[in-house]
């Protein structure tokens, strides 16, 4: 049974276009992560969320908008796409925010901006 | 400022050889340290954490304060063991903000 999914895992679109990410996670997990994997493998958080509240916005562009309809779900919108927001995109989720907790990851979303 | 730092890129060596990936980590305060890592079309996953002073897979990390370092070490490469590794830091208590170094692609050959 998967523990954290993620739609869709490929997403192709042009610049100036909005789209949205969605991550779900059924390991009852209180704490949702998203993370920006670049061309070199570089991973980076993005934002956090504890019980649908955000915790973390690492000085990403407003351009991107989580959104947390409840614990289990952490979606990413992002308006206007930019060529340099072609990346693959992870969700992540742990049992809180403690920081010694494991962190259980999606399969990741590859978007391309043309 | 929280930093990881991953020297190599790649590291290439036979199997049955020793492996060392190294990581450095500029933290002030009491870090958690972790080794994750993603196989060829798996996800990411955790390998180890310094707290849990644990083996797995064969492989140890041992935090060395005085160096900042926590170096990723196995005694005999497999070739399953081939995949990137990401070293990780996050503060201890309650942030779950983990700092990602550049990431190490292992390559073991046969």
């Amino acid at each position: 049974d998967t523990a954290v999914s993620q739609t869709p895992k490929y997403l192709v679109t042009q610049m100036g276009n909005d789209k949205s990410i969605k991550c779900e996670q059924n390991l009852g997990h209180d704490t949702m992560y998203w993370y920006k994997q670049d061309s070199k493998k570089f991973l980076k958080i993005m934002f956090s969320y504890n019980n649908k509240e955000l915790i973390i916005n690492e000085t990403v562009p407003n351009r991107f908008s989580p959104k947390s309809p409840d614990k289990a779900h952490l979606n990413l919108h992002i308006n206007s796409l930019e060529l340099g927001d072609s990346a693959v995109y992870f969700c992540a989720s742990s049992q809180d925010l403690y920081g010694a907790n494991e962190q259980f990851f999606g399969p990741g979303t590859r978007l391309t901006v043309l | 400022a929280q930093r990881v730092t991953q020297p190599e890129k790649l590291l290439s060596v036979f199997k049955g050889a020793p492996v060392e990936l190294k990581c450095n980590y500029s933290y002030s305060g009491s870090p958690e340290l972790f080794w994750y890592v993603q196989y060829s079309r798996q996800r990411l996953q955790l390998l180890l954490r310094h707290i849990s002073r644990e083996s797995i897979k064969g492989f140890t990390a041992d935090l060395n304060k005085g160096e900042t370092s926590f170096h990723l070490k196995k005694p005999f490469a497999q070739e399953e063991d081939s995949a990137m590794y990401y070293c990780a830091l996050t503060r201890s208590g309650n942030t779950g903000k983990l700092i990602f170094g550049q990431g190490t692609t292992l390559q073991v050959k046969p």
